[in-house]
C-alpha cells in the first residue's frame, strides 16, 4: 500500500483480556518497528524487525507483550492480560532497511488502546 | 545510555513571530538526528534528517540545524497551520533499533 496501515484505530478493552493490533508496512520495506505513546509522552521503543526476524525485542514492557511478523511484511503485536497501565497509542513504522543512513520511518496512524 | 531532550516542552507564538526548538543529545557514534511533526491523532511525519555537525536542511518555514550536542528547529514567520509536536530522534549504531526519541516541544501558532 501507499502508506503504513494500522487496525485497529481505536480498541476498549477490559483488564485481564487478550489484544491483538496489527500494522501492515509498506511493501517492500525491510525493517518494521513498534513503539508506544503514552498521552503527552515520548515515543518508547518496543521491538525492531528485520525482515521476519526481531534483532532487539528489549523494549518490550514484560512477558506480557510479543510479536511477530511474517513473511516479510505484516506484523502483529499481542498484548496478554492487559492492564490499564498499558493504555496508550501503539504506533507502527517501516523504513526501506535498518542500516544507519537509510533509515527514514515512515508511521501509521496508531492504534488507540484503552484499558478499562 | 543514550538520551535526547527537547525544549520548551509547550510553545505558542502569534502568527508571524518566529522561534526556536532545540534538541539535545548524548550518543555514542551518531549515525543521523531526525526531525518528525506529529498532528493529533496521527502518526509522526518525516521532516529532516541530519548527518553531521554544521549540516542545515530547509523545507518551507522550517530549518534544521546541526551541532555536535544539540540540533535547533528554526521556524521563520509560522503559520497556524504549523501548529503541531515536534519530536526529535537521534540513531546510534549500525541498525535500525537503536533509534532514540525526545519527548517533544508542543508548538501552538495563533493567528
Amino acid at each position: 500500500g501507499a502508506g503504513v496501515s494500522q487496525s485497529p484505530s481505536n480498541k476498549v478493552t477490559e483488564k485481564g483480556k487478550d489484544v491483538e493490533l496489527r500494522c501492515d508496512p509498506i511493501s517492500g520495506h525491510t525493517a518494521l518497528y513498534w513503539y508506544r505513546q503514552s498521552l503527552g509522552q515520548g515515543l518508547e521503543f518496543l521491538i525492531y524487525f528485520q525482515g521476519n526476524s526481531a534483532p532487539d525485542k528489549s523494549g518490550l514492557p514484560s512477558d506480557r507483550f510479543s510479536a511477530e511478523r511474517t513473511g516479510g511484511s505484516v506484523s502483529t503485536l499481542t498484548i496478554q492480560r492487559t492492564q490499564q497501565e498499558d493504555s496508550a497509542v501503539y504506533l507502527c513504522a517501516s523504513s526501506l532497511t535498518g542500516q544507519a543512513g537509510a533509515n527514514v520511518l515512515t508511521f501509521g496512524a496508531g492504534s488507540r488502546l484503552t484499558v478499562l | 545510555e543514550d538520551q535526547v531532550t527537547q525544549s520548551p516542552e509547550a510553545l505558542r507564538l502569534q502568527e508571524g513571530e518566529s522561534s526556536s526548538l532545540n534538541c539535545s543529545y548524548t550518543v555514542s557514534g551518531l549515525r543521523g538526528l531526525f526531525w518528525y511533526r506529529q498532528d493529533p491523532g496521527k502518526g509522526p511525519e518525516f521532516l529532516f534528517t541530519l548527518y553531521s555537525a554544521g549540516e542545515e536542511k530547509e523545507k518551507e518555514r522550517l530549518k534544521a540545524t546541526l551541532t555536535k550536542k544539540e540540533s535547533f528547529l528554526h521556524i521563520t514567520a509560522p503559520k497556524p497551520e504549523d501548529s503541531a509536536t515536534y519530536l526529535c530522534a537521534v540513531q546510534a549504531g549500525n541498525y535500525g533499533q537503536n533509534f532514540v526519541f525526545g519527548p517533544g516541544t508542543r508548538l501552538s501558532v495563533l493567528p
